[in-house]
This record gives C-alpha cells, sequence and structure tokens, in this order.
C-alpha cells in the first residue's frame, strides 16, 4: 500500500496570507489527523476527521480549520497567517489503532 | 485534558548499552500508548506500541512496558546501534477508536545519541 502523502512539501508565506495544506491517507484508512511540530512545543495536535467529519479538536484558534472528503483526503487551512505559525505540519493516517504519518509540510511565515 | 510527560530529554548511550526512555500520563482512561522514532528531518515513525490490557511486548531489540496502576510506560532499546540515534516521542490515547477516541497526545520528546 502507499503511505501517507502530503503536498506541498514546503511552502513560504507572508504574514495575513492563507494558505492551504492537503494530506492523502493509506488506502482504506478513514480517519485523519493533524499535527503541529515546532521546536518549542512539540507535536501538537490539531484536529481529526472521520467520514467527513471533524471528531475531534485541539487547542488552536478558529484560523485553523480543515475538512475531509469523501475520498477520505484531507485539507486543513490557516488564515491570517502570524509568524508563530511557522512549523511542520504533519497528517497521520489511521486504523483502529496505529497511526501512520506523512512526511509533513514545512511552513514557513515570514 | 490528558498530560503526558517523558524522561530523559537527551539521552547519551555507548553502542550496545540499552537505553530506558520513561513517560507518565495523567489520565486514567488512556488505553492504548505508541512509541514513535524521529530521524532528523524524517517523519515520525511507529515502533512499537502497547494496549492497556498488556503489560509487555517486545520486537527483537525493542520493549515497551506498561504500568497502569502507577500511570506509566517505557521503551526499552537492547544492544543499542548508531542507527538508533535520533528523537522518540511517546504517546498516550483515551478512549476507543470507534467511541470516537483517536487524539494522540505527545511526550516531549527524547534525543537519544548511541556513541561509538
Amino acid at each position: 500500500k502507499a503511505g501517507v502523502t502530503q503536498t506541498p512539501r514546503y511552502l513560504i508565506k507572508t504574514r495575513g496570507q492563507q494558505v492551504t495544506l492537503s494530506c492523502s491517507p493509506i488506502s482504506g484508512h478513514r480517519s485523519v489527523s493533524w499535527y503541529q511540530q515546532t521546536p518549542g512545543q512539540g507535536l501538537q495536535f490539531l484536529f481529526e476527521y472521520f467520514s467527513e467529519t471533524q471528531r475531534n479538536k485541539g487547542n488552536f484558534p478558529g484560523r485553523f480549520s480543515g475538512r475531509q472528503f469523501s475520498n477520505s483526503r484531507s485539507e486543513m487551512n490557516v488564515s491570517t497567517l502570524e509568524l508563530g505559525d511557522s512549523a511542520l505540519y504533519l497528517c497521520a493516517s489511521s486504523s483502529i489503532y496505529e497511526q501512520y504519518f506523512g512526511p509533513g509540510t514545512r511552513l514557513t511565515v515570514t | 485534558g490528558e498530560n503526558v510527560e517523558q524522561h530523559p530529554s537527551t539521552l547519551s548511550v555507548q553502542e550496545g548499552d540499552s537505553a530506558v526512555i520513561k513517560c507518565t500520563y495523567s489520565d486514567s482512561a488512556s488505553n492504548y500508548f505508541p512509541w514513535y522514532k524521529q530521524e532528523l528531518g524524517k517523519r515520525p515513525q511507529l515502533i512499537i506500541d502497547i494496549r492497556s490490557n498488556v503489560g509487555e511486548k517486545k520486537d527483537q531489540r525493542i520493549a515497551v512496558t506498561l504500568n497502569k496502576t502507577a500511570k506509566h510506560f517505557s521503551l526499552h532499546i537492547t544492544e543499542t546501534q548508531p542507527e538508533d540515534s535520533a528523537v522518540y516521542f511517546c504517546a498516550a490515547r483515551r478512549g476507543d477508536f470507534t467511541g470516537g477516541g483517536n487524539k494522540l497526545t505527545f511526550g516531549t520528546g527524547t534525543q537519544l545519541k548511541v556513541e561509538l
């Protein structure tokens, strides 16, 4: 099976702009979770989607949003970008237990 | 919410020695505990996991133990090799997948360095 894929891999944006990141899960996995990884805060849970519905949500402001499509692919959107949003954004595809991560999107906000 | 503490933050061992990383969790309802290895510039990779109905699990040189009473779990790596050098993260999940529980709370990571 193909693994989790994320696009784009690298992104540079300016403060105030918005960005959309995409994740394609492992075939057959219906759950997609998103995490933010920074050196100072580690791995922080953003949200999880299952069958096109947001099922869990972390403690991030409303500028962070997501959605999932009928083919289980997911997108996350960050609006009004701030410098502190610079991070590696990881999505994870789940079966009942194991979560497998994609390669991540490295977002730099200038 | 769930809180996971991980120690030590850095660990240096000689090749061939054993390494132990410990994590404690706060939510007694947590029932799934995976461990991830992240090499520099790469994605976190699931290396082993344990469910709350099991006390120990082994996979070659890697083992994980779980003490539900004390709410802590540990990763044990034996006969360490240079390729074991990486950051290791523990995590905990509360609830069950079908009931909507699929949020992993991660520890802060342990930088393991295996020296020749």
